[in-house]
């Protein structure tokens, strides 16, 4: 139980255009969603959190207009980097709780590569 | 703020070894524990985790304590095996973080045959 699909694997595109990365829960209601971002042999670094329903909240730093983030149902959650540039090539993850107290299960994460 | 501190890596051992990855944490409150593992290009299972002082997570053969005296989470494995290398990352959640998860910098460990 408790999976959480992540789409796409990989994605390599030209620089300026805008990719879209879906996060489900398979077998189960997400209430809150994170989206992380992972630099090569890094730890992995929240970008935002996100509730069915609500605005995103971003973590310092984070451009909330370059990563745009719809959580529209309880089970699925969309993380748009738009205008991508090469310095956003980067491992993304996210991962969804079912409920408080209960532990994060995470997508297999998207490689974004920005040419 | 919370923080996760683990030993640094890489780390090396041979099939069969005893493995221990140290992590400690600086959090206020009482946090939840957790270890989480990363196969290469995939991401992150949770492995193990403990809720309050004193519980001891385990799973697959690896077991961690939570030491609230010393502030520790300690992973540790008595037999490794080969298909254990991978990426293990120190995490805790708390109330006052709204289950955010503070990773440490992740421990990379390899084992040979």
């Amino acid at each position: 139980g408790a999976v959480v699909s992540q789409h796409p694997s990989r994605v390599i595109c030209k620089s300026g255009t805008s990719v879209k990365i879906e996060c489900r829960s398979l077998d189960f209601q997400a209430t809150t969603m994170f989206w992380y971002r992972q630099f090569p042999k890094q730890s992995l670094m929240l970008m935002a959190t996100s509730n069915e329903g609500s605005k995103a909240t971003y973590e310092q730093g984070v451009e909330k207009d370059k990563f745009l983030i719809n959580h529209a149902s309880l089970t699925l959650s969309t993380l748009t980097v738009t205008s991508a540039h090469p310095e956003d090539s980067s491992f993304y993850i996210c991962s969804a709780v079912q409920g408080s107290n209960q532990p994060q299960h995470f997508g297999d994460g998207t490689r974004l590569s920005i040419l | 703020g919370d923080s996760v501190t683990q030993m640094e890596g890489p780390v090396t051992l041979s099939e069969e070894a005893f493995l221990t990855i140290n992590c400690t944490y600086t959090a206020t409150g009482y946090p939840s524990l957790f270890w989480y593992v990363q196969y290469p290009g995939e991401g992150l299972q949770l492995l193990l985790k403990a809720t309050k002082a004193d519980d001891k997570g385990s799973n697959k053969g690896f077991e961690a304590t939570y030491r609230k005296e010393t502030t520790s989470f300690h992973l540790e494995k008595g037999s490794v095996q080969v298909s254990d290398s991978a990426v293990y990352f120190c995490a805790l959640s708390s109330i006052q973080g709204a289950q955010k998860l503070v990773f440490g910098q992740g421990t990379r460990l390899t084992i040979n045959p």
